[in-house]
C-alpha cells in the first residue's frame, strides 16, 4: 500500500529558528514530491521535486529530494509567526503516463512559531 | 494571480439529503480533482478527471458520489444520500496539461460539508 509518513508530526519553535521537516514515502509509480503549506484552509504550494539531489529555493525555504533512500526534508531558516502552519507533503503517483496522478499525502507537520 | 474557487464554503445538511459543490478551476487547466479532509486527518484522494472522464478514482469514491463538468468552467461534485461519515472538507484541485509529464496541482480554499 502507498503511504507517505512525514516527522514530527508537531513542532514549537521561537522566531529565528532553523526548523527541519522530514517526508518518507513508499508508493508505486513515483512521479513527484510536493510540498504545501495549509495554514487555515486550503494547501498552497511550497515546491515540487522530481530529481533526486537538486534543491529548490524560495526565500527562506529550500527543499531536497533523495530517491535512493525515499525521502525529503523541508528546511525553513530563521523563522517567523507567519511560518506557523501544518506543513503537508504529497507524493504524485503517476496512473497512466503524461496524466494528472492522484496525491497521497502525509499526516503533515504542524509548526508552531513562537514570537 | 489565477485561483481555484469553490462555493459553498460551508454546507449543512440532513443525513441522506443530495449535496453539490461546485469548483471553478484554474481557466487554462485541463485536470481537475477531489480531495477531502476529514477532521484531524489526512487529506485524501477521492476523483481525477480529464477530458471529459473520469482518470482515476479511489475505493472512498463509490457509487453515492459522481463528477461532471456541466460547462465550461465549473466542476462539480454530487453526493446523492450523504452518511454522517461524509461530514469533512471537500478541497477541489487543478492542473495544466503541459505534457512534460509533471503538473502541479492547485488547490481551491474548500467546502466543509456537515452532515447532520
Amino acid at each position: 500500500e502507498d503511504k507517505v509518513v512525514q516527522s514530527p508530526l508537531s513542532l514549537v519553535v521561537h522566531e529565528g529558528d532553523t526548523v527541519t521537516l522530514n517526508c518518507s514515502y513508499e508508493v508505486t509509480n513515483f512521479r513527484s514530491l510536493l510540498w504545501y503549506k495549509q495554514e487555515k484552509k486550503a494547501p498552497t504550494f511550497l515546491f515540487m521535486l522530481t530529481s533526486s539531489g537538486i534543491e529548490k529555493k524560495s526565500g527562506r525555504l529550500s527543499s531536497i529530494l533523495d530517491k535512493k533512500e525515499l525521502f525529503s526534508i523541508l528546511n525553513i531558516t530563521a523563522t517567523q509567526t507567519g511560518d506557523s502552519a501544518v506543513y503537508l507533503c504529497a507524493v504524485e503517483a503517476m496512473v497512466i503516463y503524461n496524466q494528472g496522478g492522484k496525491l497521497i499525502f502525509g499526516q503533515g507537520t504542524e509548526l508552531s512559531v513562537k514570537p | 494571480e489565477p485561483e481555484v474557487t469553490q462555493t459553498p464554503s460551508h454546507q449543512v445538511t440532513q443525513m441522506g439529503q443530495e449535496v453539490i459543490l461546485r469548483c471553478v478551476p484554474i481557466s487554462n487547466h485541463l485536470y481537475f480533482y477531489w480531495y477531502r479532509q476529514i477532521l484531524g486527518q489526512k487529506v485524501e484522494f477521492l476523483v481525477s478527471f480529464y477530458n471529459n472522464e473520469i482518470s482515476e478514482k479511489s475505493e472512498i469514491f463509490d457509487d453515492q458520489f459522481s463528477v461532471e463538468r456541466p460547462d465550461g468552467s465549473n466542476f462539480t461534485l454530487k453526493i446523492r444520500s450523504t452518511k454522517l461519515e461524509d461530514s469533512a472538507m471537500y478541497f477541489c484541485a487543478s492542473s495544466e496539461r503541459t505534457g512534460r509529464g509533471t503538473d502541479t496541482q492547485y488547490f481551491g480554499p474548500g467546502t466543509r460539508l456537515t452532515v447532520l
